[in-house]
């Protein structure tokens, strides 16, 4: 799978959007961006996925680049209960193909 | 709906034991994964298997062995344990669409603690 990189951490105040990049640049045209977050020691949550549109569901939304070298997350009114490490991962979209976990971003959200 | 179920939640072994989790997946989910994750660290992949059939393989261990049976469950079994296996182990589950893709939309379940001493 292509390796992504995210900034280590992240702070955002409560009630304020929070922005958490991801850098892609060598993706394939099978893969996906998938986005999934980790509040300390429980199992990581899927928050949302897309391929090269924009995608917004109930929890985040998710701008993908027109050459989708690159992807943000956007939680649109962050609360303490958002902060969590935050992983970008890209796959293709095959059942039982791993979900690889590299180095996400802590985002803290503080009030 | 009930969620991914890990039992046993906590398990404490002594080196050079044997250990076996288990992991019920979400009705209808046909894939499941294991994941390992060390104090401090990122969830590492382990193995995934898709309508009973191994389907990926990351880095587990030649002293791990994990199946998927009839109805779904998975068993991850660990021998001759080492301190360095005391982890969290969690499972995850997805579900199937047509044509072996699925939307990667991972469910994980709560995570089985694993100590050795």
């Amino acid at each position: 799978d292509a390796k992504t990189t995210q900034p280590t951490s992240m702070d955002c105040a409560e009630g304020r959007a929070a922005n958490l990049p991801c850098n892609h640049s060598t993706i394939s045209g099978n893969e996906y961006v998938y986005w999934y977050r980790q509040i300390h020691s429980q199992g990581p949550q899927y928050i949302i996925h897309g391929l090269k549109n924009n995608e917004t569901n109930e929890m985040a939304s998710l701008i993908i680049t027109e050459d989708r070298k690159s992807s943000t997350l956007i939680l649109p009114h962050a609360t303490l209960r958002d902060t969590a490490v935050y992983y970008c991962i890209v796959r293709v979209n095959q059942a039982g193909t791993a979900l690889i976990f590299g180095k996400g971003t802590t985002l803290s959200v503080s009030s | 709906a009930a969620g991914v179920i890990q039992s046993p939640r906590h398990l404490i072994k002594e080196k050079r034991e044997t250990a076996t989790l288990k992991c019920y997946p979400i009705s209808r989910h046909d894939t499941v994964y294991w994941y390992q994750q060390g104090p401090g660290q990122d969830p590492q992949f382990l193995i995934s298997f898709y309508e009973k059939m191994q389907s990926d393989k990351g880095s587990i261990p030649d002293r791990f062995s994990a199946q998927q049976f009839s109805d779904y469950h998975s068993e991850l079994n660990m021998s001759s344990l080492e301190l360095g296996d005391s982890a969290l182990y969690f499972c995850a589950s997805s579900r199937p669409t047509s044509g072996g893709l699925n939307t990667g939309e991972l469910f994980f379940g709560e995570g089985s603690r694993l100590t050795v001493l």
